[in-house]
């Protein structure tokens, strides 16, 4: 099955820790995204990546860090910089555009 | 800044009952994706219509496109129980970068 993964579904961590979230695709796409999504809100962009081994930032970017060391997988650090990370954590994956985007079941991430 | 904003934010119906949700954005765009996401799940994508056109169907749903007045609807006809989701519009910014509106919550009652 050709598809986009995420990892844990659910996530606990305590304040001042680092926490990674894992996205893999084996769409064999291109680009990777990171979003941010809060109740009852849109969507917003963390990071992107359009090419293996570079990034870059969105709109939100502080706190959190990325790597894209291989085309299937993009994880994104939530660091203890980042100063309300509780939330729903979404990857998606495209074709190198910014059309059609395909996305992952999220993480909610609760840090207490 | 919001690109895409839907109206209403939330719209209980019926089921059988038509639902028309609007998307309004600032800038010019190439395009404008509608996209839906059942609760506590990913999007999923719906439709993509082009800045060149003016109307697109996929199945129960049809998107306009009024590039004059900045804005889209997209209409799901004879709505079923499963069409109970969140519906969020995405357009380009002028980094091209997607950015998505704050979503219509439907709920269909059966």
């Amino acid at each position: 099955d050709g598809g986009i993964t995420q990892s844990p579904k659910y996530l606990f961590r305590k304040e001042g820790q680092n926490v990674t979230l894992s996205c893999e695709q084996n769409l064999n796409h291109d680009a990777m995204y990171w979003y941010r999504q809060d109740p009852g809100q849109g969507l917003r962009l963390i990071y992107y990546s359009q090419i293996v081994n570079d990034f870059q930032k969105g709109d939100i970017a502080e706190g959190y860090s990325v790597s894209r060391e291989k085309k299937e997988s993009f994880p994104l650090t939530v660091t203890s910089a980042q100063k309300n990370p509780t939330a729903f954590y979404l990857c998606a994956s495209g074709s190198g555009s910014w059309y059609e985007q395909y996305f992952g079941p999220g993480t909610r991430l609760t840090v207490t | 800044s919001q690109q895409g904003e839907e109206d209403p934010q939330a719209l209980s119906i019926q089921e059988g009952e038509n639902a028309t949700m609007n998307c309004s954005y600032k800038t010019s765009i190439n395009n404008l994706q509608w996209y839906r996401q059942n609760s506590g799940r990913g999007l999923v994508h719906l439709i993509l219509i082009r800045s060149n056109e003016r109307e697109k169907h996929s199945g129960r749903l049809r998107v306009t496109l009024d590039t004059s007045k900045k804005s889209s609807s997209l209409l799901i006809t004879a709505s079923r129980a499963a069409d109970t989701a969140s519906y969020f519009c995405a357009t380009e910014d002028q980094g091209g970068k997607l950015i998505f509106g704050q979503g219509t919550e439907l709920s269909v009652k059966p």
